[in-house]
């Protein structure tokens, strides 16, 4: 059973505007959460990181939120970029094994 | 500094044949993680090496699944026999010491390109 969720496959936004990646978990003992964007036939790299004790962080256009009583995580980037084009993954982890969503394919349209 | 490097990046083998992907991590790092992603798929985890030790290997499919790393360094991932159901990407990731704490991405996992893995 997946503990971690990205429920939007793909996603589609201006370039200018605001995306905002999604991402819900089932397991209360996570204590820390990344996000993880990835090109076409490269390995993911690290984009962003919040733990548990924190609600959010932010780095640049990057701000990731965390909702405890939800069991919810996003991921805003604001201004998108046609850069910014990739497949997102949201991660979970309870010490040293992380779970991964499926990923949601970001498009920013130029 | 070089990155986490696998090899081969893309392998198609028959049903029944064995196949071996390497995984350099990064110089230094300890931790040696071993993932998969089936197509659409999450990223799963199969196996964490701490140096030579495995720490976890919870995510292996089956026993048709083996994993090594001597000496701490470099590991491989021998499948054999190769099923259909096999095929997938597998990805290895590498962070530092076990326990370390620098920044709050001290969990940080550093990917290599991935191996894709197609079985006829």
């Amino acid at each position: 059973d997946q503990q971690v969720k990205q429920n939007s496959p793909s996603l589609s936004v201006q370039e200018g505007r605001i995306s905002i990646l999604n991402c819900d978990y089932t397991n209360s003992m996570f204590d820390y959460f990344l996000w993880y964007k990835k090109y076409p036939a490269e390995g993911p790299t690290f984009l962003i990181s919040i733990s548990s004790i924190k609600d959010k962080n932010e780095d640049g256009r990057f701000t990731v939120f965390l909702n405890k009583s939800a069991k919810h995580l996003s991921l805003h980037i604001v201004p998108s970029q046609p850069g910014d084009s990739a497949v997102y993954f949201c991660a979970a982890s309870t010490g040293n094994q992380f779970y991964f969503g499926t990923g949601t394919s970001l498009t920013v349209i130029p | 500094e070089a990155g986490v490097t696998q090899f081969p990046s893309h392998s198609v083998i028959e049903k029944g044949q064995t196949v071996t992907l390497r995984c350099d991590p990064i110089s230094g790092h300890d931790n040696l993680y071993w993932y998969r992603r089936v197509m659409g798929k999450e990223i799963k985890f199969l196996l964490h090496f701490v140096k030579e030790s495995k720490q976890d290997e919870s995510g292996m499919p089956n026993n048709r699944f083996l994993a090594e790393r001597t000496g701490g360094t470099y590991s491989t991932l021998k499948v054999q026999p190769a099923e259909l159901e096999d095929s997938g990407v597998y990805f290895c990731a590498s962070s530092p010491q076990w326990g370390f704490h620098q920044r709050e991405s001290y969990n940080e996992q550093f990917f290599g390109p991935g191996t894709r893995l197609t079985v006829l």
